[in-house]
C-alpha cells in the first residue's frame, strides 16, 4: 500500500459545527476507504472510493475522492456528540494500509 | 451472521509462556487479515490469508506465527514474546479487499 497522510492529527469540534478531516498522497491512489474507530472499540468501515472526483454521503457524513485520486477529504455537519472517534483513511492496493488518523472530540 | 469474533479479549502472558489468539468469522469472506494496533496508532498489517493460504507476510518476528486451518478460523500463535509487542491485536475479513474489511474487536494482549 501507499503512504498516505491525514491532517489534522486531533481536530476539537464544538457540538453542531462542521469539520473536515484530509487524506493525502503523494502518488495516485487506486481507492481509499475511510474507517471510524470509537474509543476502546475496534475500526468499522465507513466507506470505500473508487473513481476520480468521486462523492458518497451518508447522512451527515460527505466523503470525496479528488479529481487526481491523490487526495481524499471527510466532511461532517452538525457534529454530534456520537461522532467522536478517530477516523482513518486507508488505501487499499492489494492490502490495506491505513493513515495516521484523526482522533475527533467534541465539546457539548 | 456479520460479525467477526474474536477471543480472548484480554491476554496477559510472560514473555516464556505460549499463547493462542483465535478469530472466527462466519460471513464466506476469502480473505482473513491480522492487524497489530499500538495505542494511538494505526492498525499495522500483520498478515494476509488468501484462500487459506498465507499470502502476506510484512516482515513480522517469528514469535508470531499464524494458522488458518479452515476458510472460518485464523489463529495467531505467540512465543516468546517481548513487552514491545504489548498491543490489540485485531482480526478482520474481507469478501474483496475493495468492499471493506470487517474487524473483530480486538484481543487486548499485555506481555510482562
Amino acid at each position: 500500500g501507499q503512504q498516505v497522510m491525514q491532517i489534522p492529527q486531533y481536530q476539537h469540534v464544538q457540538e453542531g459545527e462542521d469539520f473536515t478531516t484530509y487524506c493525502n498522497s503523494s502518488t495516485t491512489l487506486s481507492n481509499i476507504q475511510w474507517y471510524k474507530q470509537r474509543p476502546g472499540g475496534h475500526p468499522v468501515f465507513l466507506i470505500q472510493l473508487v473513481k476520480s472526483g468521486e462523492v458518497k454521503k451518508q447522512k451527515r457524513l460527505t466523503f470525496q475522492f479528488g479529481e487526481a485520486k491523490k487526495n481524499s477529504s471527510l466532511h461532517i455537519t452538525a457534529t454530534q456528540t456520537t461522532d467522536v472517534g478517530t477516523y482513518f483513511c486507508a488505501d487499499y492496493d492489494y492490502k490495506l494500509s491505513f493513515g495516521a488518523g484523526t482522533t475527533v472530540t467534541v465539546r457539548a | 451472521d456479520t460479525e467477526v469474533t474474536q477471543t480472548p479479549k484480554h491476554l496477559v502472558m510472560g514473555m516464556t509462556n505460549k499463547k493462542s489468539l483465535k478469530c472466527e468469522q462466519h460471513m464466506g469472506h476469502r480473505a482473513m487479515y491480522w492487524y497489530k494496533q499500538k495505542a494511538k496508532k494505526p492498525p499495522e498489517l500483520m498478515f494476509v490469508y488468501s484462500y487459506e493460504k498465507l499470502s502476506i507476510n510484512e516482515s513480522v518476528p517469528s514469535r508470531f506465527s499464524p494458522e488458518c486451518p479452515n476458510s472460518s478460523l485464523l489463529n495467531l500463535h505467540l512465543h516468546a514474546l517481548q513487552p514491545e509487542d504489548s498491543a490489540l491485536y485485531l482480526c478482520a475479513s474481507s469478501q474483496e479487499g475493495l468492499l471493506g474489511y470487517t474487524f473483530g474487536s480486538g484481543t487486548r494482549l499485555t506481555v510482562v
